[in-house]
């Protein structure tokens, strides 16, 4: 069965630092998502994207986060300048119809 | 704008027990989804069952069974005979149309042998 893949699972970086995170979407999804689970909190929207833009973004995806879709196949969130808030469990999803597919999740932990 | 509110924040039983999750949502929109997730101590999202809001028929998938109530807005889960390998935290989402998904905080269930 197709699955969201995110790469790399752990990610450790020093404040101040860029990071990217990687996900592989399903093949033939259109929308494309990323959320934030800061430890033992819910999980929150940061931004959508649908052909080739951002279509939704939370007040949370400020400057300092991008997105891309830099080939047919990966979709990318990078953050320019971390910050010790920035450690969270990211989770990339796409979909197709109406069901988000969630991938198993990038552990970004900011020192 | 939609919320979505879980109100048990930890919920403990031991095996074979019975146990309810409650879900209570608020949108302005006719159309709907809702959807309970699973997520176990490895920390991935599991979906367990999506629900649009025309289709108020409760669903039962083996142990799993979910009570779909618009009247009160609700959207309950309940997990018969629970088994150690329940053990996780579970969140309620909803999402309107084609939006994105707005999560409940989650309740974290703890079955004991």
């Amino acid at each position: 069965e197709p699955e969201v893949t995110q790469t790399p699972s752990h990610q450790v970086t020093q404040m101040g630092q860029e990071v990217i995170l990687r996900c592989v979407p399903i093949s033939n999804h259109l929308y494309f998502y990323w959320y934030r689970q800061i430890l033992g909190q819910k999980v929150e929207f940061l931004v959508s994207f649908y052909n080739n833009e951002i279509s939704e973004k939370s007040e949370i995806f400020d400057d300092q986060f991008s997105v891309e879709r830099p080939d047919g196949s990966n979709f990318t969130l990078k953050i320019r300048s971390t910050k010790l808030e920035d450690s969270a469990m990211y989770f990339c999803a796409s979909r197709l119809g109406y069901e988000q597919y969630f991938g198993p999740g990038t552990r970004l932990t900011v020192t | 704008a939609q919320k979505v509110t879980q109100a048990q924040t930890e919920i403990s039983v031991v095996e074979k027990e019975d146990v309810t999750l409650d879900c209570v949502y608020e949108t302005r929109d006719t159309t709907y989804y809702l959807f309970w997730y699973k997520q176990p101590p490895s920390g991935e999202l599991v979906f367990l069952i999506r629900r649009n809001s025309f289709d108020e028929q409760n669903e039962i998938s083996g142990r799993y069974s979910w009570n779909f109530q618009k009247s009160t807005s609700s959207f309950n889960f309940t997990i018969t005979a629970s088994q150690v390998v329940d053990s996780a935290v579970y969140f309620c989402a909803l999402n309107e149309g084609y939006s994105t998904l707005t999560f409940g905080k989650g309740t974290m269930l703890l079955v004991s042998p």
